[in-house]
């Protein structure tokens, strides 16, 4: 079925830090691809997406690319903030489909 | 992008009681998703809510446990019915945007707390 698994947390990094939250999923055809973010006592919002194989999504300094070949969409942030504390979904959308399938979230600390 | 309220953001509420959570678009939408975020976890979804028809439930939640309508293309409720402490979580709404290839917009969520 389809499925979505991500790094577990918490990842505690200083700011400035590099940032990779790994990502990877199961699916049938050629799903859409999500990283939702949600900052302490708010709902969720969308980060970024990419739709197609080798599409970049990117927002706020965040990217993250739609590899096939690996079925992963890692999410990268060259220099992390500590406003960038939060827990963040990796998500997806079946060929076909309109449910959203989440990943378990990883929570981020940045510490100044 | 669709702009969704909720209301009441957090409650308590006794054992064995009901609430009913509200959820508000700012646009007319068909499918909305009512969502539950148990403590330290990731969401799992109740049920989608289309206007005109019933709520199609996920595999665990069933209607009478958790009634919901959907009046018209900018609203919903969910009830949380006969309520016990492992109901505490916060619950979400959302709605999707298949322009955006089914980008979702959520509302911030009520905070459930049963004691």
């Amino acid at each position: 079925g389809n499925s979505v698994t991500q790094m577990e947390g918490p990842v505690t990094l200083s700011e400035e830090a590099f940032l990779t939250i790994n990502c990877t999923y199961t699916a049938t055809g050629y799903p859409s691809l999500f990283w939702y973010v949600q900052y302490p006592g708010e709902g969720l919002q969308l980060l970024l997406k990419a739709t197609k194989a080798d599409d970049k999504g990117s927002n706020k300094g965040f990217e993250a690319t739609y590899r096939k070949e690996t079925t992963s969409f890692h999410l990268e942030k060259g220099s992390v903030q500590v406003s960038d504390s939060a827990v963040y979904f990796c998500a997806l959308v079946y060929t076909g489909g309109f449910k959203t399938i989440f990943g378990a979230g990883t929570r981020l600390f940045v510490k100044a | 992008s669709a702009v969704i309220s909720q209301k009441p953001s957090r409650d308590i509420c006794q054992r064995g009681t009901s609430l009913t959570i509200q959820c508000q678009v700012d646009s007319q939408v068909t499918m909305m998703f009512w969502y539950r975020q148990q403590p330290g976890q990731s969401l799992t979804l109740i049920a989608t809510a289309n206007q005109g028809s019933e709520a199609t439930y996920e595999s665990g939640f069933v209607i009478d446990k958790f009634p919901i309508s959907r009046p018209n293309l900018t609203f919903s409720t969910l009830t949380v019915s006969n309520m016990s402490p492992e109901d505490s979580s916060i619950y979400l709404c959302s709605v999707e945007e298949r322009e955006s290839y089914n980008e979702q917009f959520f509302g911030p969520g009520t905070r459930l707390t049963v004691l």
